[in-house]
């Protein structure tokens, strides 16, 4: 199976901060990675997929790039509503498989 | 626009078949998979495996011989089932559809269905 590790599990910052999540793959999945947003009590919401397209109605402060096995979500300006647990995918190969999660919480 | 809901016995006992179904409202199974995803505080977001409208499927090589989906388009409903349960099937259960091109992905997702594994 594929791993996927997401960088850092936890991170704290304020509104109107960039932050950066990074995902990396154990092993090439060209750009076939999807990026979820969620909070607590609700199911995954996409963000982004094939690395870096963003999901309709998905605001453009929400972004995605990759470089080799290493793929990062940024979000240039926090908002309050953004503050969840992010999820990468990999969709690649099977099993598809899921990163454990960054949890963005409130500075 | 498209909106999926999970349904089934929140209570399953050990040893007993799981079963769940996802109703989707707001468009057609066709043409799509669908796919079943569970979520644990210690295992977090697993992929079950999915289910084309053609009856074709892809399950996880962890539970593929336990997993069973299929589809009711007469319904526009897909549904999983999940033969002896133990505790370690305890878990919210989340339906979603699945892109049908190249560039795969899961939109939108169910609200998600709690699964617990107790006698």
């Amino acid at each position: 199976d594929i791993q996927l590790t997401q960088s850092p599990s936890f991170l704290s910052a304020s509104v109107g901060a960039r932050v950066t999540i990074t995902c990396r793959a154990s092993q090439g999945i060209s750009s076939y990675l999807a990026w979820y947003q969620q909070i607590p009590g609700k199911a995954p919401k996409l963000l982004i997929y094939a690395a870096s397209t963003l999901q309709s109605g998905v605001p453009s402060r929400f972004s995605g790039s990759e470089s080799g096995t290493e793929f990062t979500l940024t979000i240039s300006s926090l908002q309050p509503e953004d503050f969840a647990t992010y999820y990468c995918q990999q969709l690649s190969s099977y099993p598809y498989t899921f990163g454990q999660g960054t949890k963005l919480e409130i500075k | 626009q498209v909106q999926l809901q999970e349904s089934g016995p929140g209570l399953v006992k050990p040893s007993e078949t799981l079963s769940l179904t996802c109703t989707v409202s707001g468009g057609s199974v066709r043409n799509y998979y669908w796919s079943w995803v569970r979520q644990t505080a210690g295992k977090g977001l697993e992929w079950i495996g999915y289910i084309h409208d053609t009856g074709s499927t892809n399950y996880n090589p962890s539970l593929k011989s336990r997993v069973a989906m299929s589809v009711d388009m007469s319904k526009n409903q897909f549904s999983l089932k999940m033969s002896s349960v133990t505790a370690a099937d305890t878990a919210i259960y989340y339906c979603a559809r699945v892109s049908p091109t190249v560039w795969r992905w899961f939109d939108p997702w169910g609200q998600g269905t709690l699964v617990t594994v107790s006698s």
